[in-house]
């Protein structure tokens, strides 16, 4: 199946902790994200990268550090994690940077 | 940065009842986006809309983009309880962003 897919589904831990999210699309697309959905449903970008290149970076604490090791992988490392942190974390990718997103399934966070 | 406001944020219905969801901005969009949430999963694009003043329809769902390309609004007919979800607007806003509304959501009481 062609697809975004991430992992874990689900993440708990406790606050301080270092924890890592893996995303890998098989879509032969150039550009992949990472969003930030809170428990407002507000779906807020993090991090863009088009062929392995960060293009942008919004204003996210640098505890949050994206690697993208191929294009067809873009994971996403948190370090001392923080009760602000719980949230639904959403990987997509696109063809062209302001293109039609599809997105992986989530990976829900609960800092305890 | 291009901002899109939908409204109602929060709308719930009997199975069987028309609805219909508003996105609307104060800038021009070249497209809009619309984007089906359901719980536990991420947005699934259902519709883009691209030229002024166009009508799609996606079997009971009808999208339209507004004349001056500034707003979006999404009608369903006889809604049932599949159409339960956040329904999400998008567009290019500039600077190799694509702004998202905060979304519509929708419960569809059997």
């Amino acid at each position: 199946d062609t697809a975004v897919s991430q992992t874990p589904k689900y993440l708990v831990t406790q606050m301080g902790n270092d924890k890592s999210i893996k995303c890998e699309q098989n879509l032969g697309h150039d550009t992949m994200y990472w969003y930030k959905q809170d428990s407002k449903k507000f779906l807020k970008i993090m991090f863009s990268y088009n062929n392995k290149e960060l293009i942008i970076n919004e204003t996210v604490p640098n505890r949050f550090s994206p690697k993208s090791p191929d294009k067809a992988h873009l994971n996403l490392h948190i370090n001392s994690l923080e009760l602000g942190d719980s949230a639904v974390y959403f990987c997509a990718s696109s063809q062209v940077l302001e293109g039609t997103r599809l997105f992986g399934a989530g990976t829900r966070l609960s800092v305890l | 940065t291009q901002l899109l406001e939908q409204s109602p944020q929060f709308l719930s219905i009997q199975e069987g009842e028309n609805l219909t969801v508003y996105c609307n901005s104060s800038s021009v969009f070249s497209s809009l986006q619309w984007y089906r949430q359901e719980p536990g999963e991420g947005p699934v694009l259902l519709v883009t809309v691209v030229t002024g003043g166009e009508v799609k329809k996606l079997k009971r769902l009808t999208f339209q983009f507004g004349d001056a390309r500034k707003d979006s609004s999404l009608h369903i007919t006889a809604a049932q309880p599949g159409d339960t979800g956040l329904y999400l607007c998008a567009g290019p806003g500039g600077n190799n962003r694509l702004a998202f509304g905060k979304g519509n959501q929708v419960v569809v009481i059997p």
